[in-house]
């Protein structure tokens, strides 16, 4: 069965950091695209990174460009999307998704910017 | 304000058919695939159309997409209660280099 379990979440203050950590299984992890989808309190979805399957391509949302870095480790089927320079708009619940037709979702982890 | 346009809401009553658009523009719908999510209260996104009008499997064939231009709709036949949900449509935009979705749309089933 494929499966998608984020982890990471949390309470940070502004200007903090955290590593939000995605595990795959059920699937061929190495060959997919990847991606980080958020979804802020009553809010609707907003696209935050995608890579490529071998970590050669990434993208980003232009809030996030420069303080988030997304990457991934093939052999440990694990997505990874780490977060500097937090701020209160970055609170959301954060998906991992497969593919860019974002076809399997996880089933998030909360992250609150908050002092 | 999103790069794809979705109305916030529409309603019709059980067994009645329904239609969500979605507006975006050249650099997105209109040279990209659009995909169609829906989101129950409190759970994740699932993939209810890709490639503009397919259907993963275990999705019911009332439900079903069609893009034209740079527009798409999702259309859902012989409303059900369940489908009370949150609707939104999203694919890459080939200018940003990014990923976008629509606000969304919340189907109420009268």
């Amino acid at each position: 069965e494929m499966q998608l379990v984020e982890s990471g979440g949390g309470l940070v203050q502004p200007g903090g950091s955290l590593r939000l950590s995605c595990a795959a299984s059920g699937f061929t992890f190495s060959s997919l695209w990847m991606s980080w989808v958020r979804q802020a309190p009553g809010k609707g979805l907003e696209w935050v990174a995608n890579i490529k399957q071998d970590g050669s391509e990434k993208y980003y949302v232009d809030s996030v460009k420069g303080r988030f870095t997304i990457s991934r480790d093939n052999a440990k089927n694990s997505l990874y999307l780490q977060m500097n320079s937090l701020r209160d708009e970055d609170t959301a619940v954060y998906y991992c998704a497969r593919k860019n037709s974002w076809d399997h979702w996880g089933q998030g982890t909360l992250v609150t910017v908050s002092s | 304000q999103s790069v794809l346009t979705q109305p916030p809401s529409v309603s019709a009553a059980p067994g009645q058919k329904v239609t969500i658009s979605c507006s975006g523009s050249s650099s997105n719908i209109g040279n990209n695939y659009v995909c169609w999510y829906q989101q129950l209260p409190g759970t994740a996104p699932k993939l209810l159309i890709y490639d503009n009008n397919k259907r993963p499997s275990g999705i019911p064939d009332r439900f079903s997409g069609s893009k034209s231009g740079t527009s798409a709709t999702l259309g859902i036949t012989g409303l059900q209660t369940g489908d009370e949900a949150d609707y939104y449509c999203g694919t890459w935009d080939s200018s940003l280099s990014a990923g976008v979705f629509g606000g969304g749309t919340k189907l109420t089933v009268l």
